[in-house]
């Protein structure tokens, strides 16, 4: 069974440019969370979607959003980029979004800003 | 508030040595506990889970953890390393009825032959 899929795997974009980051969840599973993890640190919560609505939403700038598709996967965009914004962009899929549900991580996608 | 503390950013350890890493939490409520690790360049692989079921905890990779609720505890061990145990270990908690993960800042485990 395929797991959480990422893409692209790595970007590279200048200051003031704006990304899109995708995830598909494994299959069956209706909730996605983002996580943005800097070099040397532990990840940081984003956000997380269930069926299509947005369930929690981290300390980040409004320059951060996401959504969630009728098929379960999702986006997270970042308008404005920043070099702070150089990160590895985990997603994690679980089957509800429930208090006792396990986290399954994606590969991640790397995004370094110049 | 939920937080997770983890004790010695980096620990090296002989192949075939007693693996320990230290994990504490902070938890308003009952919590979850988790252990994933981190291989170079990849996304996290779940170790194990602490779900209030068990305070002993075995996972993958002959890997185990033990839930101290009055040492507010989750250490991670292993009794002899391999060589294909280094990696970094996150720790992490969720302690609402939120899905979202708190995680610690990571323990780097160097394995030497």
């Amino acid at each position: 069974d395929a797991g959480v899929t990422q893409s692209p795997t790595h970007l590279i974009k200048t200051r003031g440019q704006q990304v899109t980051l995708r995830c598909s969840p494994i299959s069956g599973h209706k909730s996605v969370s983002w996580y943005q993890q800097v070099l040397g640190q532990g990840p940081q919560f984003i956000f997380q979607y269930y069926e299509k609505e947005e369930r929690g939403r981290g300390n980040f700038p409004d320059r951060f959003s996401a959504r969630q598709f009728p098929n379960y996967s999702s986006e997270l965009n970042v308008n404005a980029l920043l070099l702070g914004d150089s990160a590895l962009y985990l997603c994690a899929s679980s089957l509800t979004a429930v208090y006792q549900e396990t986290q399954y991580f994606g590969p991640g996608t790397r995004l370094l800003v110049l | 508030a939920q937080s997770v503390t983890q004790l010695g950013s980096h620990v090296s350890v002989s192949e075939g040595a007693l693996v320990l890493l230290r994990c504490n939490y902070s938890s308003s409520v009952p919590p979850y506990l988790f252990w994933y690790v981190q291989y170079p360049n990849q996304g996290l692989q779940l170790l194990l889970k602490y779900t209030s079921a068990a305070t002993l905890v075995k996972g993958i990779n002959g890997f185990e953890a033990e839930f101290k609720k009055s040492e507010t505890s989750f250490h991670l061990t292993k009794p002899s390393a391999h060589m294909s145990d280094a990696a970094e270990y996150f720790c992490a908690v969720r302690g609402s009825t939120l899905g979202r993960l708190y995680f610690g800042r990571g323990t780097q485990l160097t394995v030497w032959p």
